[in-house]
């Protein structure tokens, strides 16, 4: 069965610095992953997505992703941070109905 | 405007009530999905569909009622609502490739 973890419920960062936002991933194929992102009170957008081909996955806002199939992992990266960046991060991987597997989510905090 | 559209977006509701929530989507998407989001548990599947006539369980199905007369349409019904229904729920679609999912902007229902 498909799922993901994500390492961290919680993560705070500066406005300007990097930020790191860590998933892991279990399957018995190669997955569909993505990326979503939760602004307070709102709906969820899709930040980036990989699906088999180029492991390092640019997506919008300045976000990228790096498929990492030796590590299990699909961690998310931005080099730096806005205050705009403060919401919740969902890291999903696909099943082989299609269903999509939520990751429990990841708070980034943005301080000026 | 094409996409997907939730309603209500509030409900209010009390318990041991049936209340329907609504979705609609405009893309002819073969497949639609409904999850819950609870603080803790990012996103569950309670159901999802292929395409018309054709729905199953995900991973929260209890206490949940779902039909799928016509392809653009997916009613989630809570036949006697309770207090640990009270949550955020969206609706998705995706194609039958999976190669982009749309979501809801969500319903947030309140079982008192």
């Amino acid at each position: 069965a498909q799922s993901v973890t994500q390492l961290d419920s919680h993560v705070s960062v500066s406005e300007g610095t990097p930020v790191l936002l860590r998933c892991n991933y279990s399957s018995s194929y190669s997955p569909s992953l993505f990326w979503y992102v939760q602004h307070p009170n709102k709906g969820l957008q899709l930040l980036l997505k990989y699906t088999s081909a180029a492991t390092l996955v640019k997506g919008i806002n300045g976000f990228e992703a790096e498929f990492k199939k030796s590590e299990t992992s699909f961690h998310l990266t931005k080099p730096s941070a806005h205050m705009s960046d403060a919401a919740e991060y969902f890291c999903v991987v696909s099943d082989v109905q299609g269903n999509l597997i939520f990751g429990k989510g990841t708070k980034l905090s943005v301080k000026p | 405007d094409a996409g997907i559209t939730q309603s209500p977006r509030y409900k209010i509701t009390e318990t041991g009530r049936q209340v329907t929530l609504m979705c609609h989507q405009t893309w002819s998407h073969s497949y639609m999905f409904w999850y819950r989001q609870d603080l803790g548990h990012g996103l569950r599947l309670i159901y999802y569909s292929a395409a018309a006539d054709i729905t199953d369980k995900g991973e929260v199905p209890d206490g949940y009622v779902v039909s799928r007369s016509k392809t653009e349409n997916f009613p989630l019904t809570l036949e006697s609502a309770t207090r640990s229904q009270t949550s955020v729920y969206f609706c998705a679609s995706s194609d039958w490739m999976f190669t982009g999912y749309t979501f809801g902007s969500g319903t947030r229902l309140t079982v008192v």
